[in-house]
């Protein structure tokens, strides 16, 4: 079955700690995976996709298909990366537009 | 990007009634699509919405309870028939873009009483 997990409902950490939000998969193909946050009070966000390799506000995550992981990092936390992060699934192939997202962990960043 | 208003925000409303949910997108796109949020859950997609076909619903949802319309490329509604208190949710419209990421509307917060 095709399934998104976020074991963690909420992680608190102080201010400059490293952040590690994780993220596991379950998907007999290639999927192409995503994080997306949600600040207060505003709408569901795209924050990065695994295919462009790229890093959004500090943050990074690496596709690892031995261990079905996606886990969203940030060396050093900003009170402002509070928020409620979702990762997602998108099946292949090209054309298919659902996703399946995770349940979403709340992180708080402490002063 | 793709800019969605979708409203009403919020709404309480009776069980037995009906809500129309409207999604209102700035540019033209081929399929939208609209999901559930129940309480500390994740977002589950309802159905596809095409426009000028009938929308193709996911496992557990049928037309009869959750009727959708698609009378144009940037536009779309979802109705929630005869709700429950179990039909209490977020329910968001979403649009794909060009590189496969979605956008999606603020949400309608619904209550059922």
């Amino acid at each position: 079955a095709q399934r998104v997990t976020q074991p963690e409902k909420l992680l608190s950490v102080f201010k400059g700690a490293p952040v590690e939000l994780k993220c596991n998969y379950s998907y007999s193909g290639s999927p192409e995976l995503f994080w997306y946050v949600q600040y207060s009070r505003q709408r569901l966000q795209l924050l990065l996709r695994h295919i462009s390799r790229e890093s959004i506000k500090g943050f990074t995550a690496d596709l690892n298909k031995g261990e079905t992981s996606f886990h969203l990092k940030k060396p050093f936390a900003q009170e402002e990366d509070s928020a409620m992060y979702y990762c997602a699934l998108r099946p292949g192939p090209s054309g298919t537009y659902k996703y399946i997202f995770g349940t979403g962990t709340r992180l708080k960043v402490l002063a | 990007s793709a800019v969605i208003s979708q409203k009403p925000s919020r709404d309480i409303c009776q069980r037995g009634t009906s809500l129309t949910i409207q999604c209102q997108v700035d540019s033209q796109v081929t399929m939208m699509f609209w999901y559930r949020q129940q309480p500390g859950q994740s977002l589950t997609l309802i159905a596809t919405a095409n426009q000028g076909s009938e929308a193709t619903y996911e496992s557990g949802f049928v037309i009869d309870k959750f009727p959708i319309s698609r009378p144009n490329l940037t536009f779309s509604t979802l109705t929630v028939s005869n709700m429950s208190p179990e039909d209490s949710s977020i329910y968001l419209c979403s649009v794909a873009g060009t590189r496969n990421e979605a956008f999606f509307g603020q949400g309608t917060r619904l209550t059922v009483v």
